[in-house]
């Protein structure tokens, strides 16, 4: 069973369009990311909720929105895409606890092309 | 904000070579996570490691957390071509969140 799904896996669309990606976890973890991986393959946080909760908001314009409907789920919706835009996108969810040390688990990622 | 410097950011060698990544930083970590990410896929959590001075194996890598804690490597002896991929390593800082180093990407010709 798939631990971290994302959808869609590849996406292509043009500059201007505003567009979705899911994640769903059903590891029960408590804490859900998105993650940004540029050609050069650096990954980059971009948000990071807990329970629902936005706890990390790195600067990333806010053309994208995140959102999280249950500790389960949480989407990214982007608004007026740009050509920059264009990556990879990765959900992770890691189990919160006493400690930070427990695991990140990614989904596939979500190729974004923006022409 | 802090980030790990990673280095080398590309490495090429030839099958049964070895080969190592190294992460510093200029601050104490408080651990340390190493990740595998192969072409095309997503990145694979590795190891953790949390002690000053740890050392541990899995196989042909071996891990490795520096006395001061903060720098770490990652060592593959007799390289395949299964090794193939992007090492990351990570740091977690406060507020939950996992920042990763730019990664070293491995090429291995047989």
């Amino acid at each position: 069973d798939t631990a971290v799904s994302q959808t869609p896996k590849y996406l292509v669309t043009q500059m201007g369009n505003d567009k979705s990606i899911k994640c769903e976890q059903n590891l029960g973890h408590d804490t859900m990311y998105w993650y940004k991986q540029d050609s050069k393959k650096f990954l980059k946080i971009m948000f990071s909720y807990n329970n629902k909760e936005l706890i990390i908001n790195e600067t990333v314009p806010n053309r994208f929105s995140p959102k999280s409907p249950d500790k389960a789920h949480l989407n990214l919706h982007i608004n007026s895409l740009e050509l920059g835009d264009s990556a990879v996108y990765f959900c992770a969810s890691r189990k919160e606890g006493n400690s930070y040390n427990s695991p990140l688990h990614f989904g596939n990622g979500t190729r974004l092309t923006v022409t | 904000g802090q980030q790990v410097m990673q280095i080398p950011q590309y490495q090429h060698v030839q099958e049964g070579e070895d080969f190592t990544t190294y992460c510093n930083s200029s601050t104490t970590l408080s651990n340390i996570q190493w990740y595998k990410q192969r072409p095309g896929g997503h990145p694979v959590f590795l190891i953790q490691l949390v002690k000053s001075g740890e050392v541990k194996k899995q196989k042909r890598l071996t891990f490795q957390f520096g006395e001061a804690k903060k720098n770490s490597s990652l060592h593959i002896t007799a390289t395949q071509t299964t090794d193939v991929g992007t090492y990351f390593c990570a740091e977690v800082q406060a507020g939950t969140a996992l920042i990763f180093g730019k990664g070293t990407t491995l090429s291995v010709s047989s």
